[in-house]
């Protein structure tokens, strides 16, 4: 599996759009780019995941460049209940192989 | 709907005391199952994943063993407990048409 490098933590402004960038410089063509977030002592959610086209769902947007080696995950209105540790993972899916494999993430802290 | 459980909650266990953690899924079938531990103040480690019946994949070589007895049960152990073994174990599973990870509540465990 590709690894992928995030800044250790970030802080954003309450209000405006807080985003997260990940590098998957070893990404292979057939490995999607995944984003979870873990609030403090809960297992982490599920926020959105893409190939190679920009996505939007209700949580957030995902913008991952034409070359594939990076992505940033945007809040577009950030609240005190998205201060979080966010990870970055990338996946690929064959079978018998089902590994997903979390980094250290980013520590997004909103300020009130 | 899917859900899945995951018991008990919140353990104290002393060094050298046995261990199972337990973890069941429902509303699914052929899930692909993961045991993760996460230490103090650290991201998330994957220990153990499972594709079928039997069938474990060991990710770190450690005091601890994974088992699936039944398609939607998967169950963590271990024989003699090490002051290392404290953390926090997260068990998931993940639908293999679209990798989004569903995790359980987690179990806390501190070995004393």
């Amino acid at each position: 599996d590709a690894k992928t490098t995030q800044p250790p933590s970030m802080d954003c402004a309450e209000g405006r759009a807080a985003n997260l960038p990940c590098n998957h410089s070893t990404i292979s063509g057939n490995e999607y780019v995944y984003w979870y977030r873990q609030i403090h002592s809960q297992g982490p959610q599920y926020i959105i995941h893409g190939l190679k086209n920009n996505e939007t769902n209700e949580m957030a947007s995902l913008i991952i460049t034409e070359d594939r080696k990076s992505s940033t995950l945007i809040l577009p209105h950030a609240t005190l209940r998205d201060t979080a540790v966010y990870y970055c993972i990338v996946r690929v899916t064959y079978f018998g192989n089902e590994k997903l494999t979390f980094g250290t993430g980013t520590r997004l802290t909103i300020i009130p | 709907s899917q859900t899945i459980h995951q018991w008990p909650a919140t353990l104290v266990q002393p060094v050298g005391s046995p261990l199972s953690l337990e973890c069941t899924v429902e509303g699914t079938s052929n899930p692909n199952l993961y045991w993760y531990r996460q230490a103090a103040g650290r991201g998330l480690q994957l220990l153990f994943y499972s594709v079928g019946i039997g069938q474990i994949s060991s990710e770190v070589p450690q005091n601890l063993s994974a088992s699936r007895p039944q398609d939607r049960q998967f169950i963590l152990s271990s024989k003699k407990l090490l002051l290392s073994d404290s953390g926090f174990y997260l068990c998931a599973w993940s639908v293999l048409a679209t990798g989004e990870l569903f995790f359980g509540e987690g179990s806390r465990l501190t070995v004393l």
